[in-house]
């Protein structure tokens, strides 16, 4: 049973471009959630994605988007880099929605994106 | 929002001590406690977590207390070794602490 993947692990762009990154849940799972973590600091909530819809929103502009398809795998992509979005990006699923709650979230290894 | 704050940041113990890392949060309503685990290269992966209906939960070397009258909790590691080395965080809701750096020394 595969855990939750993502692609790519590494990812080099430059200020103003634009970057999608993708994510495939655990077996099983049905919410998205995306974190972005930059070095030495705890995960910080950027969105989360339930039936193909985002339900909750944590403090990021809205050059941060994101997309849940019909299988569950969800996208997230970021416009208009800026040297400050450097970071590694997490996504973690869930059964159901979480925070606040008993639904787990399983972590995938991350995406390390680096803005130059 | 959640605002979580979690202490120390860094902490060095000798293999087979104990360590402590505490926890504390603004939201009373707030009512499930997760503990996450991160290695070098991985994502965090969760240990041990509680829920607001108990004081303590114990999983082999590792526990979790948590006091809600005061808004805070801890994680503790018995008998560390030095696979028990890695960064770890605390979560509230969709908050996550800033990490400790827990380095055990053999």
């Amino acid at each position: 049973d595969a855990g939750v993947t993502q692609s790519p692990t590494h990812l080099i762009k430059t200020r103003g471009q634009q970057v999608t990154l993708r994510c495939s849940p655990k077996s099983g799972h049905d919410t998205v959630s995306w974190y972005q973590q930059a070095l030495g600091q705890g995960p910080q909530f950027i969105f989360q994605y339930y039936e193909e819809e985002e339900r909750q929103r944590g403090n990021f502009p809205d050059r941060f988007s994101g997309h849940q398809f019909p299988n569950y795998s969800s996208e997230l992509n970021v416009n208009a880099l800026l040297l400050g979005d450097s970071a590694l990006y997490l996504c973690a699923s869930s059964f159901g929605l979480a925070g606040g709650n008993k639904n787990i979230q399983y972590f995938g290894a991350g995406t390390r994106l680096s803005v130059l | 929002g959640e605002n979580v704050e979690q202490h120390p940041s860094t902490l060095s113990v000798q293999e087979g001590d104990s360590a402590v890392i505490k926890c504390t949060y603004s939201d009373s309503a707030s009512n499930y406690f997760p503990w996450y685990k991160q290695e070098l290269g991985k994502g965090p992966q969760l240990i041990i977590d509680i829920r607001s209906n108990v004081g303590e939960k114990k999983d082999q070397r590792i526990a979790v207390t948590l006091n809600k009258t005061a808004k805070h909790f801890s994680l503790h590691i018995t008998e560390t070794q030095p696979e028990d080395s890695a960064v770890y965080f605390c979560a509230v809701k969709l908050v996550f602490g800033a990490g400790t750096i827990l380095r055990v020394k053999s």
